[in-house]
C-alpha cells in the first residue's frame, strides 16, 4: 500500500476563504504532482515538483499555487476559492528513475459555496 | 502532442471477462500502466507493461500490447462486482519526466448481475 497521505478528504468552503490542501509522503520519493479530476472523471495535471525548491505548472492552469519546501510535503493552496474551484483534487508521487509508477493519495473534495 | 484514448464507458455481466481498450500516440513511450480507481478514491496501480513486452499476466488481469498500432488493451477474466470502478491507462516517456504520466480519460466499468 502507498505512504501518501491528503488531507482533508472531504471539505465544503465558502467563496473567497483561503485554503491549503495536505499532501504527504514517507517514500522518499523526488517528484510529487497534483492532479484535478473533474466532473467527467478526467484527470489534469496542474502543478509538480522534482524535489525541494522546486514547482511547475501542469498542463492545466490554475489559480492555485503549490511550495515545496520538504521532500515529504506538496501542499496546494488556494488564496481565495470560488466555486469553479470545487474539485477532485489527488496528489501522486513517484521515484525519480525510468519507470515512473506514480502512488496516489486518496484525494480531497473540494466544495466551494 | 501526447494523447491516450478509452472508451467512456463498458458494461459487462458478472462472470465474463472484461476487455479495456486504449490507444496512445507516443511512439516513444516506454511504460504504460493501467490504474483502477473506486468511486471516492484515489488511483490505484493495477499493473504495468515494459514497451519491449507484447503481454503480461498477473491472476485475472491480462494485459497485451501492440506496438504497432499503439494499442494497449486490459483484460478481467471472471469479472465480480468488486470490478465496478473507473479504469485509466497511462504511459510516460522514455526517460521519464517530471511531468509524470500522462492518462487517457478513464473507461467506467459497469457490472450487470
Amino acid at each position: 500500500e502507498a505512504d501518501i497521505y491528503q488531507t482533508p478528504r472531504y471539505l465544503v468552503i465558502g467563496t473567497g476563504k483561503k485554503i491549503t490542501l495536505e499532501c504527504s509522503q514517507t517514500m522518499g520519493h523526488d517528484k510529487m504532482y497534483w492532479y484535478q479530476q473533474d466532473p467527467g472523471m478526467e484527470l489534469h495535471l496542474i502543478h509538480y515538483s522534482y524535489g525541494v525548491n522546486s514547482t511547475e505548472k501542469g498542463d492545466l492552469s490554475s489559480e492555485s499555487t503549490v511550495s515545496r519546501i520538504r521532500t515529504e510535503h506538496f501542499p496546494l493552496t488556494l488564496e481565495s476559492a470560488r466555486p469553479s474551484h470545487t474539485s477532485q483534487y489527488l496528489c501522486a508521487s513517484s521515484q525519480d528513475r525510468e519507470n515512473t509508477e506514480a502512488f496516489f493519495g486518496q484525494g480531497t473534495r473540494l466544495t466551494v459555496v | 502532442g501526447e494523447d491516450v484514448e478509452q472508451s467512456l464507458f463498458l458494461s459487462v455481466r458478472e462472470g465474463d471477462s472484461s476487455v479495456i481498450n486504449c490507444t496512445y500516440t507516443d511512439s516513444s513511450s516506454t511504460y504504460l500502466y493501467w490504474y483502477k480507481q473506486e468511486p471516492g478514491a484515489g488511483l490505484q496501480l493495477l499493473t504495468y507493461i515494459f514497451s519491449n513486452m507484447d503481454m503480461k499476466q498477473d491472476q485475472r488481469l491480462t494485459v497485451l500490447l501492440n506496438k504497432k498500432d499503439k494499442h494497449l488493451s486490459l483484460r478481467i477474466a471472471d469479472t465480480q462486482t468488486g470490478d465496478s470502478a473507473i479504469y485509466f491507462c497511462a504511459e510516460n516517456e522514455s526517460g521519464g519526466g517530471a511531468d509524470g504520466l500522462t492518462f487517457g480519460k478513464g473507461t467506467h466499468l459497469i457490472i450487470q448481475p
